[in-house]
Parts: structure tokens; sequence; C-alpha cells
């Protein structure tokens, strides 16, 4: 069954520096996802992607994050200056047709910052 | 703002039980309605989905009911197993390009 891969599974990283998570989406899937979710707490969406721009952001999406799909494989999220807040797991997710179908997700990276 | 809830935090049943995870949604504007499972250290995992123009749909093991009227969602699960247990999301999708989750109850299956 296809998966959606993520690497590295887990990410540890000093508060005020770059940080970016990868993901190798369903190879047929067009749109891209991602997500957040604090420990404890709910699955919050940050951002979409489709046809190589974003197509809605979240308010926690602010300027310190921004997306990319550098090839045809790889969608990765950065985050510029990571605060202690940004830790979290963060989840890729894709779908053939947007929102109107169920996506399927990656196993998360956890970003831990100290 | 956009918001989906739940009633139930936590649920424990009895192996070979049914289980019912309820959740509120709040958006009038919702078309489609999704329950996702996420087991320890995992992403959510797609279960069933539901949209607007139904009330009920179901799959093996697994039934998620609408209400439109009260805005309402529940899935539930037959002779609930220990595999079944988890977090269960229910999702709704406002707009085309994202789904909001629900806070999240947890299912805890005893043998």
């Amino acid at each position: 069954e296809p998966e959606v891969t993520q690497t590295p599974s887990h990410q540890v990283t000093q508060m005020g520096q770059e940080v970016i998570l990868r993901c190798v989406p369903i190879s047929n899937h067009l749109y891209f996802y991602w997500y957040r979710q604090i420990l404890g707490q709910k699955v919050e969406f940050l951002v979409s992607f489709y046809n190589n721009e974003i197509s809605e952001k979240s308010e926690i999406f602010d300027d310190q994050f921004s997306v990319e799909r550098p090839d045809g494989s790889n969608f990765t999220l950065k985050i510029r200056s990571t605060k202690l807040e940004d830790s979290a797991m963060y989840f890729c997710a894709s779908s053939t047709q947007g929102a109107l179908v169920g996506y399927t997700f990656g196993s998360g990276t956890r970003l831990t910052v100290v | 703002g956009e918001s989906v809830g739940l009633h139930l935090p936590t649920l424990s049943v009895q192996e070979g039980d049914n289980s019912i995870i309820n959740c509120a949604y709040s958006n009038s504007a919702s078309d489609y309605f999704i329950w996702y499972k996420q087991e320890s250290g995992k992403g959510p995992q797609f279960i069933i989905d539901i949209r607007s123009n139904m009330d009920k749909r179901q799959g093996q093991r697994v039934t998620v009911l609408l209400n439109k009227t009260v805005k309402h969602l529940s899935l539930q699960i037959a002779a609930t197993q220990p595999g079944d247990s988890a977090v269960y999301f229910c999702a709704e999708t406002p707009s085309l390009d994202k789904v909001i989750f629900g806070p999240g109850t947890s299912l805890s299956v005893i043998p």
C-alpha cells in the first residue's frame, strides 16, 4: 500500500535555529498538506499546497514557516527561527482530490526545540 | 470560528461490546466529514467518511451517522477489539483546501 514518508522521525534543534522537515507524498497525489499536533492535543491544520502554490494556510502558518516542492517527489516544511512552542509532531499528508477524499498521513516528525 | 468538538474525551469499553464516539461540528458549510484513528506514535489513519447528502454510511465493523439538524457526527464500532484502542478524531471539510480536526476521543478496550 502506498505510503507518505517523512524524515527525520525525530529532530532536536536549538531555539532560533532553522529546521527543514521532509516528506515524500504518494506519487500520484497532487494535493499536499502539513499539520501539527502538540503533545496530547488535536491535529491542527497548517497549510495546503496544490499546483506549486499554497492554496490555504492557517493563522499558525506565519512568516516563520514556508513550504516547498523542490522536485517531483519531495515536499518540505521549513521553520526559519524555531521557538520552544514549535515543539510538536508534524504530519505531512497527501490526497488525490484535495479535501474531497480522506488524506493519507505520514508517521510524522517529532520536533523538539530546546 | 470553525471548530469541531467532542462530547467524551475518553471512553473505555469491554472487548466485544459496541463503541460509540460522538462529535459536534460547528460549520454548516462543511460538506464532507471523516473519522480518523490515531495509534500511539503514528499519523492519523482514515477510517470512514460521509458526505452531507447522506445520514448513514457503513464500513467493515464501523458505521458513521450524520445529523445535520443538530450538527452531530458519530462513529459506531461493532464488536470492539483490543486493536481498536486508539485516539479517534472526527474531522470536517469547511473548504476544498483543508480538513479541520476535532480534539479527539481516546478509546480504551478492556480485554
